[in-house]
């Protein structure tokens, strides 16, 4: 019962275009979205959420919209970079769970030149 | 001057054997938790701690043991390896127990392989 899904294993975008990453959810009560990047032998990084009380968050390149109404966030990469070929995690927290984050099974994302 | 490390990297095993996985975050946090991810890449929780004192523990089969001798480190034992066991393990720390406003920061993994 996977309560946060990420339906694209794998996206294949070209340098300077914008990549877009989904995300979709179950649980109505998660309070916070937040999307972790991950390169090959390494752990997840963080590097942007969002609260559901809001919903955009910029941060730079990156920006995360939230649709509660369909239970949806998106990661948008603009421009992608090679250096943004890593895989995608996004992740839900409840409030309250002792720090528990649920992640998505990841999005691939591969950025040619 | 990594901020979570754990040890090994690599673990390979017999079916039966008992392993321990390490870890160390350097942050000062007080929360640290591990995550383990399957063959279908998904990142799940196992156990999370704050000041050495068990908050999360999610349905793991009690083969597992979270051990937690000061606030800096959270090790792994694990009893009686089984094939399923497979995975890569995560450490992760971040500085409360909070939800999506503080960050975890992970170490880079442990890959345990059971044969």
């Amino acid at each position: 019962d996977q309560q946060v899904k990420q339906n694209s294993p794998s996206l294949s975008v070209q340098e300077g275009r914008i990549s877009i990453l989904n995300c979709d959810y179950t649980n109505s009560m998660f309070d916070y979205f937040l999307w972790y990047k991950k390169y090959p032998a390494e752990g997840p990084t963080f590097l942007i959420s969002i609260s559901s009380i809001k919903d955009k968050n910029e941060d730079g390149r990156f920006t995360v919209f939230l649709n509660k109404s369909a239970k949806h966030l998106s990661l948008h990469i603009v421009p992608s970079q090679p250096g943004d070929s890593a895989v995608y995690f996004c992740a839900a927290s409840l409030y309250n769970q002792g720090g528990k984050l649920i992640f998505g099974q990841g999005t691939e994302l591969s950025v040619k030149p | 001057d990594t901020a979570v490390s754990q040890t090994p990297k690599y673990l390979v095993t017999q079916m039966g054997n008992d392993k321990s996985i390490k870890c160390e975050q350097n942050l000062g946090h007080d929360t640290m938790y591990w995550y383990k991810q399957d063959s279908k890449k998904f990142l799940k929780i196992m156990f999370s701690y704050n000041n050495k004192e068990l908050i999360i523990n999610e349905t793991v089969p009690n083969r597992f043991s979270p051990k937690s001798p000061d606030k800096a480190h959270l090790n792994l034992h694990i009893n009686s390896l089984e094939l399923g066991d497979s995975a890569v393990y995560f450490c992760a720390s971040s500085p409360r127990v909070a939800g999506g406003t503080d960050t975890q920061y992970f170490g880079p993994g442990t890959r345990l392989t059971v044969l």
